[in-house]
């Protein structure tokens, strides 16, 4: 398997522009999870999908962010308007079933966003 | 609310050397502890992880062990390599999220 597949692995923009980030999750995964992670503040849980539906996105910043799951293989977590303070590496993660404690999560390699 | 601390920020050591990483967490009200390495520009890889009933986990030069009662949590490596240059994370599981610590940045000098 190719393992979790992230795009773009780079994005530059500007303040105001709409993001959107991708995340293919290893096939057969039930569960998907994005993830946050800046020098200030470490990395951090945004949101997490279980059978394509979400089921905590209590770290979700504010409504600019908003993310989707229409399918098994697809994820997109979308920035609208960004601003440069979003400037962060994006990582999607999935695993197998996501609600067993033996469950290991399998990162992509990230998306390193720049808001200017 | 889960908070989790490793200590040292760094750490540089000769080739060789065995060290030990540490790990703290505020509530003992987990369901496992993970230890992952992150290479410069790259994502995460699960290293060991730890059941909450288990009191440690290993994998070749690792080690990694488990104090629920205290919030504490080592990994050891052992015979340290160039190769194993990279930021350490650990991570705990309560309530169905992973609570990462800040990490260990680790150099091993050749």
């Amino acid at each position: 398997d190719a393992g979790v597949i992230q795009s773009p692995r780079h994005e530059v923009t500007e303040m105001g522009q709409e993001v959107t980030l991708r995340c293919k999750p290893i096939s057969g995964h039930n569960s998907l999870f994005w993830y946050r992670q800046t020098m200030m503040r470490g990395l951090e849980l945004l949101i997490y999908f279980n059978n394509n539906v979400p089921i905590d996105d209590s770290g979700m910043p504010e409504d600019r962010f908003s993310a989707k799951m229409p399918n098994a293989s697809f994820s997109t977590l979308k920035i609208q308007p960004s601003e440069p303070r979003d400037s962060a590496v994006y990582f999607c993660a999935s695993s197998l079933l996501g609600t067993e404690t033996t469950d290991t999560q399998y990162f992509g390699p990230g998306t390193r966003l720049t808001v200017l | 609310k889960q908070e989790v601390t490793q200590i040292p920020a760094a750490l540089s050591v000769p080739e060789g050397e065995n060290l030990v990483l540490n790990c703290s967490f505020t509530d003992s009200a987990i369901y496992n502890l993970q230890w992952f390495r992150q290479d410069p520009g790259k994502g995460l890889t699960s290293l060991l992880l730890i059941q909450s009933s288990q009191r440690e986990q290993t994998s070749g030069r690792l080690n990694a062990s488990l104090d629920k009662s205290s919030g504490r949590s080592t990994l050891y490596i052992a015979a340290s390599q160039p190769g194993d240059s990279a930021t350490y994370l650990c991570a705990v599981l309560a309530t169905n999220k992973l609570i990462f610590g800040t990490g260990t940045l680790l150099a091993v000098q050749p």
